[in-house]
């Protein structure tokens, strides 16, 4: 069975532009999350799907958004970048809402800005 | 606020000795705990996960407890190999309506010499 997959691997964007991350959750999954993990903040929640619809939001600003197809693909867009943007954002699949069963992370995207 | 503490930050162990990590919680309503493992450049990989009436739980060399009552947990690794080198991250997911909400310790990371 393959895991979740994350493209692209790495990213490099300059400030103001804007981004579309990528996430192919497990085959039969129907929840993705997305986090942002940075040395100085660790991992943060930014949100999650399930059945293409948002069922939970982080604290982050509305440059942050999201959204999942029918496939339960996700995309996550970040408009207007900031320097403070730099990260690995990862996302996580399950079967159901990622708080009540096992979520499986993939290898994440390094988005670098500059 | 919901707050997750890990301790210690890091920690230098030899090979096949043992250790034992701690997170503590301020995350109400609780709905479970989860230890993820994470490798450097890679995504976490969940290795247990534990609700308000589990108090232990063991994945291999890996056993994780939970006192809900003191809202501490504690990661023990046995007989600890350079494998078990990764950053252990503590998740403690508080139940939102129909959905979750994790909140994320700042990891403990264990660097295990020959």
């Amino acid at each position: 069975k393959a895991g979740v997959t994350q493209t692209p691997r790495y990213l490099i964007k300059t400030r103001g532009q804007q981004v579309t991350l990528s996430c192919s959750p497990i085959s039969g999954h129907r929840s993705v999350s997305w986090y942002q993990q940075t040395p100085g903040q660790g991992l943060q929640f930014l949100f999650e799907y399930f059945s293409e619809t948002q069922r939970n939001k982080g604290n982050f600003p509305g440059r942050f958004s999201g959204r999942q197809f029918s496939n339960s693909r996700s995309e996550m867009n970040v408009s207007t970048l900031e320097l403070g943007d730099s990260a690995l954002y990862l996302c996580a699949s399950s079967l159901r809402l990622e708080g009540g069963t096992e979520a499986f992370f993939g290898q994440g995207t390094r988005l670098t800005v500059v | 606020k919901n707050q997750v503490e890990q301790s210690p930050q890091s920690l230098i162990i030899l090979e096949g000795k043992n250790c034992t990590l701690q997170c503590n919680y301020t995350v109400s309503p609780f709905s479970n705990l989860r230890w993820y493992k994470q490798d450097t450049g890679r995504g976490p990989v969940s290795l247990t996960i534990m609700t308000f009436s589990e108090n232990t739980k063991s994945n291999g060399r890996y056993t994780a407890t939970l006192d809900a009552d003191t809202k501490q947990s504690s990661l023990h690794i046995t007989a600890s190999q350079l494998s078990d080198s990764a950053s252990y991250i503590c998740v403690v997911s508080a139940r939102a309506g129909g959905s979750y909400i994790p909140t994320f310790g700042r990891g403990t990371s264990l660097i295990v010499h020959p």
